[in-house]
């Protein structure tokens, strides 16, 4: 049974280009959230995607968009990058009727690296 | 929006030690996981735990919702054990549910 998994693994962008990054979810799962890990800190809430709509979204700017399949997969789209957008970017995949069961499974992350 | 604090921060250890990472978190949740972080940067579950007292092998957590906080103890550390230890608590809401995490105990073991 495959897990999350996110391509690519690492990536390297300049500054002022854009980024997509992708996720498929664990089979069964039908929802979606990113967050985005600075070096050093815990992961940070992007946004989350269920039935191809985005349902949350954190404190991130409006550079930072997304994307849900009908298959649940996902693309996270960031737009005019910054250095600041250096980054592990992870994929997390959950059943919200199941949460308290068996809660998020996360992939293993997409690094990207802004010069 | 709900606060998370982790403790320590930093935790070094000789093979065999055992441990205990605290997690104190500011207001109700729904759910409380803990993640192992590996050096390639994999979050790994270990407990999914609102309440109570869960074991799997050499880990096991106890969660104490009504005081807001949740304890992991690692017993007979080995040095696979290495790595950062995430708290992240859960509050439903009508719109969807996220994670919020702490900011980790890095944890070294050493032969």
């Amino acid at each position: 049974d495959a897990g999350v998994t996110q391509s690519p693994t690492h990536l390297i962008k300049t500054r002022g280009q854009q980024v997509t990054l992708r996720c498929s979810p664990k089979s069964g799962h039908d929802t979606v959230s990113w967050y985005q890990q600075a070096l050093g800190q815990g992961p940070q809430f992007i946004f989350q995607y269920y039935e191809e709509e985005e349902r949350q979204r954190g404190n991130f700017p409006d550079r930072f968009s997304g994307h849900q399949f009908p298959n649940y997969s996902s693309e996270l789209n960031v737009n005019a990058l910054l250095l600041g957008d250096s980054a592990l970017y992870l994929c997390a995949s959950s059943v919200p009727r199941a949460l308290l069961l068996y809660g998020y499974t996360f992939g293993s992350g997409t690094r990207l690296t802004v010069v | 929006g709900i606060q998370v604090e982790q403790s320590p921060p930093d935790l070094i250890l000789q093979e065999g030690a055992n441990s205990t990472l605290r997690c104190n978190f500011s207001d109700s949740v729904n759910n409380l996981q803990w993640f192992h972080q590996n050096p390639w940067g994999q979050l790994i579950n270990l407990f999914y735990i609102p309440s109570g007292t869960k074991q799997n092998g050499r880990l096991s957590a106890t969660t104490v919702a009504t005081e807001r906080y949740s304890l992991l103890y690692i017993s007979s550390s080995q040095t696979t054990d290495s790595g950062v230890y995430f708290c992240a608590v859960v509050r439903w809401e009508t719109s969807g549910s996220r994670l919020t995490f702490g900011e980790g105990t890095q944890l070294t073991v050493n032969p």
